[in-house]
């Protein structure tokens, strides 16, 4: 089974650009998640998704961060525009529906590192 | 608010010593508990959750309702369980995790 497909891997950008992240998720998997994880914190929820509608996105910094998942499979989140602290590795996740009251197994991808000088 | 408190960042045993990775939580309900695992270079992975109440990799955690403590204790370390490893709540509703901040588990010869 093929697991859960970020792009791109790393990414550089200055203060003030954008940035666009791509998740595709685990086939079949209805819930996709995107985390922050500052270097030498855990991963932090951004925004959850039930397929293209949004659960959750409490920790969503809205003024400059904004995230989409408009077939209810892939998803893209985006930077713009980007500042100093938003250095960090971006996870994306997927899970079977996650909305009851036992935990669905979230499957991690392999993360973007974005670098912000 | 659900916290969970990771203190040690870094953890250096000896091969074939004991391993014990500290993990609090702060949660006035009945939690879940896990633990991920991040290899180097590989993606982040649930190692076990306390309601499984079984050994992974010879891991094994047990949750202290009265302590709010879930440490992860392994008897004999080996070289490949060098990793980062997370602690991680489950409070319901939503499939939200909170993690911990981590700590780097060094296995040396």
């Amino acid at each position: 089974e093929a697991g859960v497909a970020q792009s791109p891997r790393y990414k550089i950008i200055e203060k003030r650009q954008s940035v666009a992240f791509w998740c595709n998720p685990i086939s079949g998997h209805a819930t996709l998640y995107w985390y922050q994880q500052i270097l030498g914190q855990g991963p932090k929820l951004l925004i959850q998704f039930q397929n293209n509608g949004v659960v959750d996105d409490s920790q969503l910094p809205k003024d400059r961060f904004s995230a989409e998942r408009l077939k209810g499979v892939d998803s893209t989140l985006k930077i713009q525009p980007a500042k100093l602290e938003d250095s960090a590795v971006y996870l994306c996740a997927s899970s079977d529906t996650g909305l009851g009251d036992s935990y669905n197994e979230q499957f991690f991808g392999p993360g973007t590192r974005l670098t912000v000088l | 608010a659900q916290r969970v408190t990771q203190p040690e960042k870094l953890l250096s045993v000896f091969k074939g010593a004991p391993v014990e990775l500290k993990c609090n939580y702060s949660y006035s309900g009945s939690p879940e508990l896990f633990w991920y695992v991040q290899y180097s270079r590989q993606r982040l992975q649930l190692l076990l959750r306390h309601i499984s109440r079984e050994s992974i990799k010879g891991f094994t955690a047990d949750l202290n309702k009265g302590e709010t403590s879930f440490h992860l204790k392994k008897p004999f370390a080996q070289e490949e369980d060098s990793a980062m490893y997370y602690c991680a709540l489950f409070t319901g509703g939503g499939n939200k995790l909170t993690f911990g901040t981590g700590t780097q588990l060094k296995v040396e010869l």
